[in-house]
C-alpha cells in the first residue's frame, strides 16, 4: 500500500521567514495531493491540494509543488505569521480493492516565532 | 459551510465497555472516514463507507467496527474498548473518495482506563 514519509517533525521559524516541509510517497499511481493545517483544538482543514497532471500550484502565501518522477511533494509557507502555527499534514491517494483512500503522513508541527 | 459534527469531545471509558462514537454530516456526501490521531504516527485511517450499509477495511481496523444507516451518520464502535484505543479520533466526509477535499470534525478525545 501507499507510504507517506513527512519531513520535518517539527520546524522553527522566525515571523516572516520561509517554511518548506517536504514529503515523499511511494505509490506511482497516487494522483491527488492534498494539504491539511489542524489549529489546536480542532480537526484538520484543507489550505491547498495539487493534481498530477501540474507541477506547481500557488494560493497567496502558499505554494505545492509536485515532482512525480522522484515521487515528492512540498508546501511552501512565504511571510509566515504567528496563525500560520499549527501542525501540517501532507497526504496522498492510493486506489484500493474497496476504494480511493486518502494516506497521510505523519504531521509537522509549525512554529512561527516573532 | 460543510458540518461534520462528533457527538463528543472528550469521552472517558473502562476497559471491556463497548464504546460507540458518533459523527453526522450536512453535506449530503457520499464518503464518511473515520480516523485515529497519535503523536508521531499522523491520521491513520480505520474504515470508510462509500454508501448508505457499505464499509471498507483501512489500514487499522483490528478491534473496531462502523455502522452507516443512514447517509448522515456514521458511526464508530469499540466493541471491547482497551487502553490502546486511547486517542483522538477524527471524522470526514467527502464528495467523491480520497481525491476530494475531506471535511473533518472537530475530533473525540477517548480516554480507556
Amino acid at each position: 500500500g501507499e507510504n507517506v514519509e513527512q519531513h520535518p517533525s517539527t520546524l522553527s521559524v522566525q515571523e516572516g521567514d520561509s517554511a518548506v516541509i517536504k514529503c515523499t510517497y511511494s505509490d506511482s499511481a497516487s494522483n491527488y495531493f492534498p494539504w491539511y493545517k489542524q489549529e489546536l483544538g480542532k480537526g484538520p482543514q484543507l489550505i491547498i491540494d495539487i493534481r498530477s497532471n501540474v507541477g506547481e500550484k500557488k494560493d497567496q502565501r502558499i505554494a505545492v509543488t509536485l515532482n512525480k518522477t522522484a515521487k515528492h511533494f512540498s508546501l511552501h509557507i512565504t511571510e509566515t505569521q504567528p496563525e500560520d502555527s499549527a501542525v501540517y499534514f501532507c497526504a496522498a491517494n492510493t486506489l484500493t480493492g474497496g476504494g480511493n483512500k486518502l494516506t497521510f503522513g505523519t504531521g509537522t508541527q509549525l512554529k512561527v516565532e516573532l | 459551510d460543510v458540518k461534520v459534527t462528533q457527538s463528543s469531545r472528550y469521552l472517558v471509558k473502562r476497559t471491556g465497555e463497548k464504546v460507540f462514537l458518533e459523527c453526522v454530516q450536512d453535506m449530503d456526501h457520499e464518503n464518511m472516514f473515520w480516523y485515529r490521531q497519535d503523536p508521531g504516527l499522523g491520521l491513520r485511517l480505520i474504515y470508510f463507507s462509500y454508501d448508505v450499509k457499505m464499509k471498507e477495511k483501512g489500514d487499522i481496523p483490528e478491534g473496531y467496527s462502523v455502522s452507516r444507516e443512514k447517509k448522515e451518520r456514521f458511526s464508530l464502535i469499540l466493541e471491547s474498548a482497551s487502553t490502546n484505543q486511547t486517542s483522538m479520533y477524527l471524522c470526514a466526509s467527502s464528495l467523491m473518495q480520497g481525491n476530494t477535499e475531506a471535511f473533518f470534525g472537530q475530533g473525540t478525545r477517548l480516554t480507556v482506563v
